[in-house]
């Protein structure tokens, strides 16, 4: 089976940096994910990792160690509106040359003035 | 313009009656997904499927049928609901090719329900 670790609740505040970790440990791993849901919303793709090492997307950052089953999603000059649930979702090989996503269960962020 | 839907977006209904959630995409994606997202629980696989006629159980299969007949449409059915059913729903769909972004799941916009 997946298993997938994030911490369930972080608070900041608005300008920091802040960075929510990802642990796991699954089997046949090809790729981890990030998105972000806002209250009532649907989630939406933050970033993909699937080679060691950091990638980067404006404001947003994301890191990858296959090694250590680690990653985390750096957020710099947080904004009010980056208040919101970040998920980490790691993609695993399932069968016949498919691969499927499994989610954590999300980090809650709040940004405070 | 590339999107999930579901139907219907909020729904309010008693123990026992049987209910349908329709999910629908036009990307031609061959992987299909239910989630549903409890406070505290994150998102909780219900069923997936992989193509036409191929579907697999997640975490949480109790009380949840679902079809794929057409590779567009993925429904959910409760046949006998109950107020543990009580939750936010999301269906997604992705390719699953083992490309990076390709793989990105699209979520439709959830149904949120409620079993009295």
């Amino acid at each position: 089976g997946q298993n997938i670790d994030q911490p369930t609740e972080m608070t900041a505040t608005e300008g920091a940096i802040v960075q929510i970790n990802c642990t796991y440990q699954t089997s046949g791993f090809n790729g981890l994910f990030w998105y972000q849901q806002h209250a009532g919303e649907a989630p939406t793709f933050l970033s993909y990792n699937v080679l060691d090492g950091l990638e980067e997307k404006g404001r947003f950052s994301s890191f990858l160690s296959r090694s250590k089953g680690y990653s985390y999603l750096l957020l710099k000059e947080l904004q009010m509106k980056d208040s919101a649930s970040y998920l980490c979702a790691v993609r695993v090989y399932a069968s016949g040359g498919s691969y499927i996503p499994t989610f954590g269960r999300g980090t809650s962020l709040i940004v405070h003035p | 313009e590339a999107q999930v839907t579901q139907n219907p977006r909020y729904l309010i209904t008693v123990t026992g009656k049987k209910l349908t959630v329709t999910c629908s995409q036009n990307m031609n994606h061959e992987y299909m997904s239910w989630y549903r997202q409890d406070p505290g629980l994150g998102l909780r696989q219900i069923y997936y499927s992989m193509n036409v006629e191929v579907t697999d159980k997640g975490d949480v299969p109790e009380g949840y049928k679902v079809s794929r007949k057409e590779k567009r449409n993925f429904p959910l059915i409760l046949e006998s609901p109950s107020p543990n059913q009580t939750s936010l729903y999301f269906c997604a769909s992705s390719f699953i090719t083992g490309g990076p972004n390709t793989d990105t799941q699209y979520f439709g916009p959830g149904t949120r329900l409620t079993v009295l």
